[in-house]
């Protein structure tokens, strides 16, 4: 079985200051890491995602995401949040593809 | 093309009632998925298409659920005598997996079928 935590429902940060938001898996084999992020009203939107390679993983919007085997996590993170990137982001390991496993979701908060 | 489109948004049924929710993937796309997401939670799984054939399905979809793709584009989801644990987002996503390039793209999200079972 495949499993996701993300320890924190909400993350709050003022705007131009850095970001992380924490995920952390637990899978058999070699893990298919993802985040997404969901806006009001719209869809999941893909952000970036670690099939093999470079730990650090760069995304959209200036997002990246940094893999670490040894703690089994998958942080997400950005240098200098914006207002516009409160939304609520989700961390998933998938196997075979894109039958993911999701986590409960990180409210992220940014504030002029 | 403009992505995944799925049909209702919303909507609104009696317990006991039969809907029927339909995903247009993105054309080229081969591979199709349904999640289904509660307030305040994930998506979960819940099947999946390789062209028309569905390969696998969670244990959460119950026998009152029924997914089809006969002609490897659209996809529909039935939800025979609905109950109210069944209200929930319905999310539908589509990727393209090509075995001998190793290709597998990300999966696209549809903005999904709200369901209220009242």
């Amino acid at each position: 079985a495949q499993s996701v935590a993300q320890p924190e429902d909400q993350v709050n940060v003022a705007e131009g200051n850095p970001l992380t938001v924490k995920c952390t898996y637990s899978v058999s084999g070699n893990p298919y890491l993802f985040w997404y992020v969901q806006y009001p009203n719209r869809g999941l939107q893909f952000l970036l995602k670690y099939i093999t390679g470079d730990n650090l993983v760069k995304g959209s919007y200036g997002f990246e995401a940094e893999f670490n085997k040894s703690q089994t996590s998958f942080h997400l993170k950005k240098p200098s949040a914006l207002v516009s990137d409160s939304a609520l982001y989700f961390c998933a390991v998938g196997r075979r593809g894109n039958m993911l496993t999701f986590g409960g979701g990180t409210r992220l908060m940014v504030k002029p | 093309d403009t992505g995944v489109s799925q049909d209702p948004r919303h909507k609104i049924t009696k317990r006991g009632q039969n809907v029927t929710f339909r995903c247009d993937p993105i054309s080229e796309h081969n591979r199709l998925y349904w999640y289904r997401q509660t307030l305040g939670q994930g998506p979960e799984f819940l099947t999946y298409f390789q062209n028309e054939a569905q390969l696998e399905k969670s244990r959460l979809l119950s026998d009152r659920f029924s997914a089809e793709r006969p002609k490897g584009s659209f996809s529909t989801l039935e939800i025979q005598r609905t109950e109210q644990g069944d209200s929930a987002m319905y999310l539908c996503a589509s990727s393209l997996a090509m075995w001998r390039t190793g290709l597998n793209t990300e999966a696209f999200f549809g903005q999904g079928t709200r369901l209220t079972v009242v």
